[in-house]
């Protein structure tokens, strides 16, 4: 198994130019998140999905867009990068399993600079 | 879902153990205690969760006091790969998709 895996690990954008992040699990879980981290804090939550074909807003979803077309892939889009979304984002998948819905699998992040 | 707080840093000797508090004064009946570990640059680890008792598995022990306003965890032989943020969240047992609330952890330093 796999578990988490997302690509690009690193890219570099210009302003206003748009790009997105693919997240893949093995582990055929329901959910899946992304989130953001920015230097000496904790993770925000953009998006997160359910299943398969829903997607909902978190706690900083503004300048991002997400599809879950397939189970196992969920997508992170920027339409317009801004050097405020210059960041570390990691996708996460967890079970449906209310005893384990908690357990999030992380991905090892992609490290993203908007200049 | 409950706040949570935690030490900014906290340092360790090797082999010794390590005991992270937390504190949760407003969980409530239904909310989990869960934590998780960052090491430096990679994803964050789940580390272990409970509820009302006390659990122990192959990484750490999780204590809940029984009122259950706080929360130790501890890592009987830290080494220095245990190096690493550690987050103490609190979530809802049930319902919808686990939307856990990273704060800024307890940076655990362990030391020879």
């Amino acid at each position: 198994n796999a578990g988490v895996t997302q690509t690009p690990k690193f890219r570099v954008l210009k302003t206003g130019q748009s790009m997105t992040l693919l997240c893949a699990q093995d582990m055929n879980h329901e959910y899946m998140y992304w989130y953001r981290q920015d230097p000496g804090m904790g993770l925000r939550l953009i998006h997160y999905s359910v299943g398969e074909g829903t997607t909902a807003k978190g706690e900083v979803p503004d300048g991002y867009n997400v599809s879950r077309l397939k189970k196992q892939n969920f997508l992170l889009g920027l339409e317009s990068a801004a050097p405020s979304q210059t960041s570390v984002y990691f996708c996460a998948s967890s079970y449906l399993r209310v005893s384990r819905a908690g357990e999030l699998f992380f991905g090892e992040g992609s490290r993203l600079t908007v200049l | 879902d409950a706040k949570t707080t935690q030490p900014t840093s906290m340092d360790c000797a090797e082999g010794r153990a390590a005991n992270l508090p937390c504190n949760h004064s407003t969980i409530s009946g239904n909310e989990y205690v869960y934590w998780y570990r960052q090491i430096h640059s990679q994803g964050p680890q789940y580390i272990i969760h409970g509820l009302k008792n006390n659990e122990t598995n192959e990484m750490a022990s999780l204590i809940i006091t029984e009122d259950r306003k706080s929360s130790t965890l501890i890592l009987p032989h830290a080494t220095l790969r245990d190096t690493a943020v550690y987050y103490c969240i609190v979530r809802v047992a049930f319902g919808t998709a686990s939307k856990l609330t990273f704060g800024t952890g307890t940076r655990l330093q362990v030391t020879l």
